[in-house]
C-alpha cells in the first residue's frame, strides 16, 4: 500500500520561497509520474505540475509556470516542488498525488501554505 | 484557457439516483481525455472513485459508476446513502495538461 506524505507548509511573506516535500512509501515510487494540486481556501482543486516517472519531463499550469519548479528524488522516494515568489494567491493546500498510467488514484493528505505579510 | 465545467450543486433523497456531469470548453469528452473522478469530504483529502471514464478501484462502493453521456463525463451514484453527501470533482487530461471541473456539491437530503 503506497502512501504519500507531503511536509514544508508554513506561512510565507509575499515574494519569498518556499519547498514543498512529499514522501512515499512503497517501492514503486520510480515507476510513476507525480502530480502536486492545490486547493485555495473554500475554493476547488487546481492542477498545478506534473513530472514524468523519471523526472525527464515536467509540465505546469500557466498560474504556476516560471515560479514553480516540480523535482524527484528516485533513490530517496521524495517529489518535491520549489515555489518561488509567492504570492497571496498561491496561499492553499498542497497535495501531491500519484500518476498510475492516465489516471491518480493515491492522494497524500495535504500540506498548508500561507502567504501572508 | 481550457475550462472543465460541472454543475456547482445538486441534491438527491436518500435511495435516490443522481448524475453528476462533466463538460469540456473543448468540445466533446471522449475516452481519450481519461476522466477520472474523485470524492472529497470536508477536512479531508480527495479520494479517487473512478479512472479512465468508467472503471472502480477497490475501494469504490459499487453505488458509483462513471460513463460518457451526450458529450459530457458522467458519474452515476445509484441508491444514495447519506455519506455520499460530499463534493465531487472531475479530472481530465489534455495531453501536457489537467484540468480539473469546479466541482459539484453534492446534498442528501
Amino acid at each position: 500500500q503506497v502512501h504519500l506524505v507531503e511536509s514544508g507548509g508554513g506561512v510565507v511573506q509575499p515574494g519569498r520561497s518556499l519547498r514543498l516535500s512529499c514522501a512515499a512509501s512503497g517501492s514503486t515510487f520510480s515507476s510513476h509520474g507525480m502530480h502536486w494540486v492545490r486547493q485555495a481556501p473554500g475554493k476547488g482543486l487546481e492542477w498545478v505540475a506534473l513530472i514524468w516517472f523519471d523526472g525527464s519531463k515536467q509540465y505546469y499550469a500557466d498560474s504556476v509556470r516560471g515560479r514553480f519548479t516540480i523535482s524527484r528524488d528516485n533513490s530517496q522516494s521524495t517529489l518535491y516542488l520549489q515555489m518561488n515568489s509567492l504570492g497571496a494567491e498561491d496561499t492553499a493546500i498542497y497535495y501531491c498525488a500519484r500518476l498510475y498510467g492516465k489516471d491518480v488514484d493515491i492522494w497524500g493528505q495535504g500540506t498548508m501554505v500561507t502567504v501572508s505579510s | 484557457q481550457t475550462v472543465v465545467t460541472q454543475e456547482p450543486s445538486l441534491t438527491v433523497s436518500p435511495g435516490g439516483t443522481v448524475t453528476l456531469t462533466c463538460a469540456s470548453s473543448t468540445g466533446a469528452v471522449t475516452s481519450r481525455y481519461y476522466p477520472n473522478w474523485f470524492q472529497q469530504k470536508p477536512g479531508q483529502a480527495p479520494r479517487a472513485l473512478i479512472y479512465s471514464t468508467t472503471n472502480k478501484y477497490s475501494w469504490t462502493p459499487a453505488r458509483f459508476s462513471g460513463s460518457l453521456l451526450g458529450g459530457k463525463a458522467a458519474l452515476t451514484l445509484s441508491g444514495v446513502q447519506p455519506e455520499d453527501e460530499a463534493e465531487y470533482y472531475c479530472l481530465l487530461s489534455y495531453g501536457d495538461t489537467w484540468v480539473f471541473g469546479g466541482g459539484t456539491k453534492l446534498t442528501v437530503l
